[in-house]
């Protein structure tokens, strides 16, 4: 059973247009949820986090919101910009647990 | 150099070959882990090391031997593995009671069993 789902393998925006990448979880006892990049013949990169006890993180052009209701999480980038082409990870960790990852949602910003 | 570095970039290997992937990292880091990348799977953990001990084998198949001589080098020995195997193998580093900010990836290791 995955702890960290990404429903969307892939999506599509425009240039200029907010990218919107989900996350939904399963385990309620977590430190940290992180957002990761990938492009392709390169590992991960780390991209932003968000506290449990927080609901939304921003950085530039990338903000991440928190539902723990929901126990659901998404990326939001704008404006989204042809270099954000990449998969992106959603990721948890709790106490000393190594990182649980999600499968992966392959951004394409179009110009 | 900075950050994690993983060697080979690609390896072919036969089915009855013995070959290793190596990782080093300059962050001064004190946990390193192996990760499985397969298509359309999630980043799967293979293993973690803390302070050079290892703290989580996730029923990894013994065919995969990991080894971390010291706190900057981790090595995974392969043998007689199987096509199924072929995936990118992504090492990674981290303060082990940093929660916020992740791990350090290198750029991976394809391999492909043949």
């Amino acid at each position: 059973d995955q702890q960290v789902k990404q429903n969307s393998p892939s999506l599509s925006v425009q240039e200029g247009r907010i990218s919107i990448l989900n996350c939904d979880y399963t385990n309620s006892m977590f430190d940290y949820f992180l957002w990761y990049k990938k492009y392709p013949a390169e590992g991960p990169t780390f991209l932003i986090s968000i506290s449990s006890i927080k609901d939304k993180n921003e950085d530039g052009r990338f903000t991440v919101f928190l539902n723990k209701s929901a126990k659901h999480l998404s990326l939001h980038i704008v404006p989204s910009q042809p270099g954000d082409s990449a998969v992106y990870f959603c990721a948890h960790n709790s106490g000393n647990t190594p990182l649980v990852f999600g499968k992966g949602t392959r951004l394409s910003v179009i110009a | 150099e900075t950050g994690v570095t993983q060697t080979p970039r690609h390896l072919v290997m036969g089915m009855t070959n013995k070959k290793s992937l190596k990782c080093e990292q300059h962050l001064g880091h004190n946990a390193m882990y192996w990760y499985k990348q397969s298509a359309k799977k999630p980043l799967e953990l293979m293993f973690v090391y803390s302070l050079e001990e290892r703290v989580e084998n996730n029923s990894v198949p013994s065919r995969f031997s990991p080894e971390c001589p010291n706190s900057s080098h981790l090595f995974l020995h392969l043998h007689t593995l199987q096509p199924e195997d072929s995936a990118l193998y992504l090492c990674a580093s981290s303060q082990w009671d940093s929660k916020n900010y992740g791990y350090t990836f290198g750029s991976g290791t394809r391999l492909t069993v043949v």
